[in-house]
């Protein structure tokens, strides 16, 4: 079963508004930590931002945010102030903690325009 | 400040060749090391991870290897590629099983 769901195959967002990229994950564990990577046309992954299971708060980062809503087991990545930098391939992933590893989602790709 | 390194950045191959791919990480010790693979289009796979020397965990079986010779090396080896063996790699670590896994520039490998 696929552990990480991203449904959005691509987005577009004017520049300077705000993005909601969706993600959604299945696991019996209680404790785990999502995460947000970008990858742009370079190839290198840049972490944005983390979200462990037991936080009560969203997690903040600068532009990004993370709407963790647990009981629907989506942790959806906000970017506020779209800027044209942000145009790139959007990966949502999960670490189980008995695990450890990252799986990853098949990634959104974002197109901001000018 | 940490660092990672993956080369070469580039590599074109035939088919039945071997493989050597190296990543090495600076300014951190005894990290756990990973390598993922990126098929065109997809998201990533995690092929090997290591938390120690000469410790390595496969993922995925196939015709592939990974090897930790030194605390900060991370190698990735074949003794015949196949065309499936194409793909985008990544090597990445972190300072610990529950933290964030920071990446390297990663290598486009073609098989033909």
């Amino acid at each position: 079963a696929q552990k990480i769901t991203q449904t959005q195959p691509g987005m577009f967002v004017q520049e300077k508004e705000a993005v909601t990229l969706d993600c959604t994950y299945d696991t019996s564990d209680q404790s785990y930590g999502l995460f947000w990577y970008k990858q742009p046309s370079s190839g290198e992954m840049i972490f944005l931002i983390y979200q462990g299971s037991y936080d009560e708060q969203n997690a903040t980062e600068g532009r990004y945010s993370l709407n963790f809503q647990k009981a629907r087991k989506s942790a959806n990545l906000v970017i506020s102030a779209s800027q044209l930098g942000d145009s790139a391939m959007y990966f949502c992933a999960m670490r189980e903690v008995i695990q450890g590893n990252l799986i990853f989602g098949k990634g959104t790709k974002l197109s901001v325009k000018p | 400040s940490q660092t990672i390194h993956q080369w070469p950045a580039t590599l074109v191959q035939p088919v039945g060749s071997p493989l050597s791919l190296e990543c090495t990480v600076e300014g951190t010790s005894n990290p756990n090391l990973y390598w993922y693979r990126q098929a065109a289009g997809r998201g990533l796979q995690l092929l090997f991870y290591s938390v120690g020397i000469g410790q390595i965990s496969s993922e995925v079986p196939q015709n592939l290897s990974a090897s930790r010779p030194q605390d900060r090396q991370f190698i990735l080896s074949s003794k015949k590629l196949l065309l499936s063996d194409s793909g985008f790699y990544l090597c990445a670590w972190s300072a610990g099983t529950p933290s964030e896994q920071y990446f390297g520039p990663g290598t486009r490998l073609t098989v033909t």
